[in-house]
């Protein structure tokens, strides 16, 4: 089974330039994290999904940060514009239903360095 | 608030035993989670504790007290392969929400 897949694995832009993520969760998963994982730190939620619901968005900054997960299945998340305190690691993680719901498995990441 | 707290590095030879502590004060309790993770890679979930006691599974076991917000993570036989970060993270409520992670133990397994 096809863990959780994450693309690009690294980015390098310039600060004020467009940027965006993408995550395939494990098959069956209906609830989908986006974290953000700083140097040297633990990872911090950005949104949480529901299917297609954003049912916890209240550490995205929305100014700047968007997301979405049309189908409920793939989501993307966009940062623009980008500024040089975004550098860091997004994680995706998804989690499903049953015995399992209680694991959260995550992606290998994207590296974001914003020059 | 929510406050999770472990030791920011740890070293120990191959072959012995570590503890990696981890105490915690969450506004909700659901479980505690440990969580492996090397350099440029993903966390891996390594156990899940949600009563107190001990886990075991295979070199590695997890024990959680609710009643003193903390939890050890051991590791047995170690391997260089098992130097990596090791994060803790409390669950706060029921159901898929979300984890609270703390900053992560990075482990050094030197011969």
């Amino acid at each position: 089974e096809a863990g959780v897949v994450q693309s690009p694995r690294y980015k390098i832009i310039e600060k004020k330039q467009p940027v965006a993520f993408w995550c395939n969760p494990i098959s069956g998963h209906n609830t989908l994290y986006w974290y953000r994982q700083n140097l040297g730190q633990g990872p911090e939620l950005l949104i949480r999904y529901e299917n297609e619901e954003a049912v916890d968005d209240s550490q995205l900054p929305k100014d700047r940060f968007s997301a979405e997960r049309l189908k409920g299945v793939d989501s993307t998340l966009k940062i623009q514009p980008a500024e040089l305190g975004d550098s860091a690691v997004y994680l995706c993680a998804s989690s499903g239903t049953g015995i399992a719901k209680n694991i959260q498995y995550f992606g290998a990441g994207t590296r974001l360095s914003v020059l | 608030g929510q406050n999770i707290d472990q030791p920011t590095e740890m070293t120990a030879t191959e072959g012995a035993i570590v503890q990696i502590n981890c105490t915690y004060q969450t506004s909700g309790f659901n479980g505690l989670f440990w969580y492996q993770q090397h350099a440029g890679e993903a966390p891996t979930f390594l156990s899940y504790n949600v009563l107190d006691g001990l886990e075991e599974k295979g070199r590695f076991s997890s024990f959680l007290s609710r009643s003193k917000g903390y939890s050890y993570l051991l590791l047995k036989e170690l391997q260089m392969k098992d130097s990596a970060s090791y994060l803790c993270a409390v669950r706060s409520h029921v159901g898929n929400t979300p984890l609270v992670f703390g900053k992560g133990t990075r482990l050094s397994v030197i011969a």
